[in-house]
């Protein structure tokens, strides 16, 4: 069964470091998202993208973020410089379809855990 | 804007028992609702979905019927097993944006 991937699964960095979240999506999909988990949090959206491009970003997603498909598999979020407050899960997830198409699902990763020391 | 209120946890049940985890929801438009599930170590898997009103999801042995007259979509299960252990999220898509907006999650732990 397909799926998306994620790595690292685990990612410790020091405040101020730049990081970059890795993600595979399902081959034939074409939107992709990340969101994130602060613990015991909601899963919040950061942001949204369709040919190659974003379609939609949150208020969480400043200048400090950035995504890219550097290579038509791959999707990464890169954050400059972290923060402590960016500690959280980070999720992706890929879509067939856009979501407000009927019945449209998104699948998600395992989710990469970053913490930020 | 959209959102989903999630019952809060975490939820401890005896195997066999009954299960009920509350959701609401707040949305513009017609949105799709959905639940999710996290086992230990994993991703967010779909456990189910409905895509209109009075729809009724269901998978594993678990059930939530699209209520749009009370806004909810609570998950149910009938006899819960220990394998069914994990972090269960509501979530609702096509509403007013293109986005996912979840609930907080709702722990669930199944004791033998």
């Amino acid at each position: 069964e397909p799926e998306v991937t994620q790595t690292p699964s685990h990612q410790v960095t020091q405040m101020g470091q730049e990081v970059i979240l890795r993600c595979v999506p399902i081959s034939n999909h074409l939107y992709f998202y990340w969101y994130r988990q602060i613990l015991g949090q909601k899963v919040e959206f950061l942001v949204s993208f369709y040919n190659n491009e974003i379609s939609e970003k949150s208020e969480i997603f400043d200048d400090q973020f950035s995504v890219e498909r550097p290579d038509g598999s791959n999707f990464t979020l890169k954050i400059r410089s972290t923060k402590l407050e960016d500690s959280a899960m980070y999720f992706c997830a890929s879509n067939a379809r856009p979501p407000r198409t009927a019945t449209t699902e998104a699948f998600f990763g395992q989710g990469t855990r970053l913490t930020v020391v | 804007g959209d959102s989903v209120t999630q019952m809060e946890g975490p939820v401890t049940l005896s195997e066999e028992a009954f299960l009920t985890i509350n959701c609401t929801y707040t949305a513009t438009g017609y949105p799709s609702l959905f639940w999710y599930v996290q086992y230990p170590g994993e991703g967010l898997q779909l456990l189910l979905k409905a895509t209109k009103a009075d729809d009724k999801g269901s998978n594993k042995g678990f059930e939530a019927t699209y209520r749009k007259e009370t806004t909810s979509f609570h998950l149910e299960k009938g006899s819960v097993q220990v394998s069914d252990s994990a972090v269960y999220f509501c979530a609702l898509s096509g509403g007013s944006g293109n986005q996912f907006y979840f609930g907080t999650g709702t722990s669930l732990t199944v004791i033998p």
